[in-house]
């Protein structure tokens, strides 16, 4: 599976989005973009994944470049509550393991 | 409510002890998987199971064993606990291993603080 590099933190105003960063330029084209959070020491929560196409769910959108090689994570509204710590993962399709990097860390500040 | 349950929370044990975390899924979930946590190093997958009496090693296999006699439990046991195991522990759950549902989610239960002294 593709290595991915997130910035280790940031931070972002209650009520404005959170536009979170990953590299993963060696993703192959069976590979899929994940993305997770961690809340706290919760178990961590599927946010959405996408494979080349940009995708939005009701937590989320996921934007992925045309050549692949970079995605972001938009949080349309952030609030104080999505404060977690945010995994990017590259995957193949049939694999059978998530590989959890450090992740960014995302402070929402009131 | 679909969810996937450890028990214990929270444990302190002594190097040696035997000892059992359950974990146990109402989804009918096919894949079950153990990862740890700590400081650093991310989750790392210990184990996994694509189906009942179908384990495999993940990355961080060694001072574990696990088993998968029914589909909604994988208990993951240490029979001699060493302080190097001491981490948090997430048992998760998916529906099938691959196949016609390959970006399915993966659901976490809530964690298992475990501290060997």
């Amino acid at each position: 599976d593709a290595k991915t590099t997130q910035p280790p933190s940031m931070d972002c105003a209650e009520g404005r989005a959170a536009n979170l960063p990953c590299n993963h330029s060696t993703i192959s084209g069976n590979e899929y973009v994940y993305w997770y959070r961690q809340i706290h020491s919760q178990g961590p929560q599927y946010i959405i994944h996408g494979l080349k196409n940009n995708e939005t769910n009701e937590m989320a959108s996921l934007i992925i470049t045309e050549d692949r090689k970079s995605s972001t994570l938009i949080l349309p509204h952030a609030t104080l509550r999505d404060t977690a710590v945010y995994y990017c993962i590259v995957r193949v399709a049939y694999g059978q393991n998530f590989v959890f990097g450090p992740g960014t860390r995302l402070s929402v500040l009131p | 409510e679909a969810q996937v349950t450890q028990n214990p929370r929270y444990l302190i044990t002594v190097t040696g002890k035997k000892l059992t975390v359950t974990c146990s899924q109402n989804m009918n979930h096919e894949y079950m998987s153990w990862y740890r946590q700590d400081p650093g190093l991310g989750l790392r997958q210990i184990y996994y199971s694509m189906n009942v009496e179908v384990t495999d090693k993940g990355d961080v296999p060694e001072g574990y064993k696990v088993s998968r006699k029914e589909k909604r439990n994988f208990p993951l046991i240490l029979e001699s606990p060493s302080p190097n195991q001491t981490s948090l522990y997430f048992c998760a759950s998916r529906a099938g291993a691959g196949g016609i549902f390959p970006y399915n989610e993966q659901f976490f239960g809530p964690g298992t603080r475990l501290t060997v002294l």
